[in-house]
C-alpha cells in the first residue's frame, strides 16, 4: 500500500470555480503535512503547510483529518494560473517525506 | 526559504558513463536530500546527504550506484554511476533549513537522459 494516495485527475474546471482535492495517508504516526505545487518541468514548490486546526491562505484552504487520515485542499475562485499538479506530502515519524503522485488541475477560460 | 542551484540543469549521456550533479545552497542548512522523479511519476527519496559522514540510502538505492558527497553545510553532489536508460529521470536536491520548520525546499532539478 502506498504511503500517500491521491486522485491523479485531471480536474478540468472553468475559471472562477471551486475545486477540492483529497489525499489519504497510511501512517497514523505521521507528524506534518504539506501541499506542494509543481508546474510542468519545474521543481515542486511549497504551497502551504497543513495544520491540525485547518488553515487558510487567500483562496486556498487546507484541512487535516487525523481520525480518517486524510488531507484536503480547497481552491476557491480558480485562476488560469492555478493550473498545475498538486502534490500531497506527509512527513512520518522518521522525518521522511512521502509524496503523493499528484493531482493535475486544468483551469480553463 | 533558501536559494538552491543545481548543475547541470540537463544532460544527455551515453549508457555506461557516470554523471555528477551538484547542489549549492546560499546558506548553511541542516539537512540535504536527493530525490528522483521519473517521467509521469512523483518524487522518490534516494538518500539523505549527511555532512561529514556517509549518506543514508533508502530501500532500493545503493552507494555504488548513487555515491553522494556532502563536504559542508551548503554543498552536495550526487553521482549516477554506470548509467542505463532506466536512469533517465529528473534528479532534485532539497534542503531543510533547520529553523524549526520541517519544510523542504527544492532545487530546480537536473533532467538526465541516458541513451
Amino acid at each position: 500500500r502506498k504511503e500517500v494516495e491521491q486522485d491523479p485527475g485531471p480536474f478540468n474546471v472553468p475559471e472562477g470555480a471551486t475545486v477540492a482535492f483529497n489525499c489519504t495517508y497510511s501512517n497514523s504516526a505521521s507528524q506534518s503535512f504539506f501541499w506542494y505545487r509543481q508546474d510542468c518541468r519545474k521543481e515542486p514548490k511549497l504551497l502551504m503547510s497543513v495544520y491540525s486546526s485547518g488553515n487558510e491562505d487567500g483562496r486556498f484552504t487546507a484541512q487535516l483529518n487525523r481520525a480518517s487520515q486524510y488531507i484536503s485542499l480547497l481552491i476557491r475562485d480558480s485562476k488560469l494560473s492555478d493550473s498545475a499538479t498538486y502534490l500531497c506530502v506527509v512527513n512520518t515519524d522518521f522525518n521522511k517525506f512521502y509524496f503523493g503522485s499528484g493531482t493535475k488541475l486544468n483551469v480553463k477560460p | 526559504s533558501a536559494v538552491i542551484s543545481q548543475k547541470p540543469s540537463r544532460d544527455i549521456c551515453q549508457r555506461g558513463t557516470s554523471l555528477t550533479i551538484q547542489c549549492q545552497v546560499d546558506s548553511q542548512v541542516t539537512m540535504m536530500f536527493w530525490y528522483r522523479q521519473q517521467p509521469g511519476q512523483s518524487l522518490t527519496l534516494i538518500a539523505t546527504a549527511n555532512q561529514g559522514s556517509e549518506a543514508t540510502y533508502e530501500s532500493g538505492f545503493v552507494i555504488d550506484k548513487f555515491p553522494i558527497s556532502r563536504p559542508n553545510l551548503t554543498f552536495s553532489t550526487l553521482t549516477v554511476s554506470n548509467m542505463s536508460p532506466e536512469d533517465s529521470s529528473i534528479y532534485l536536491c532539497s534542503v531543510e533549513l533547520g529553523t524549526g520548520e520541517d519544510t523542504q525546499y527544492f532545487g530546480p532539478g537536473t533532467r538526465l537522459t541516458v541513451l
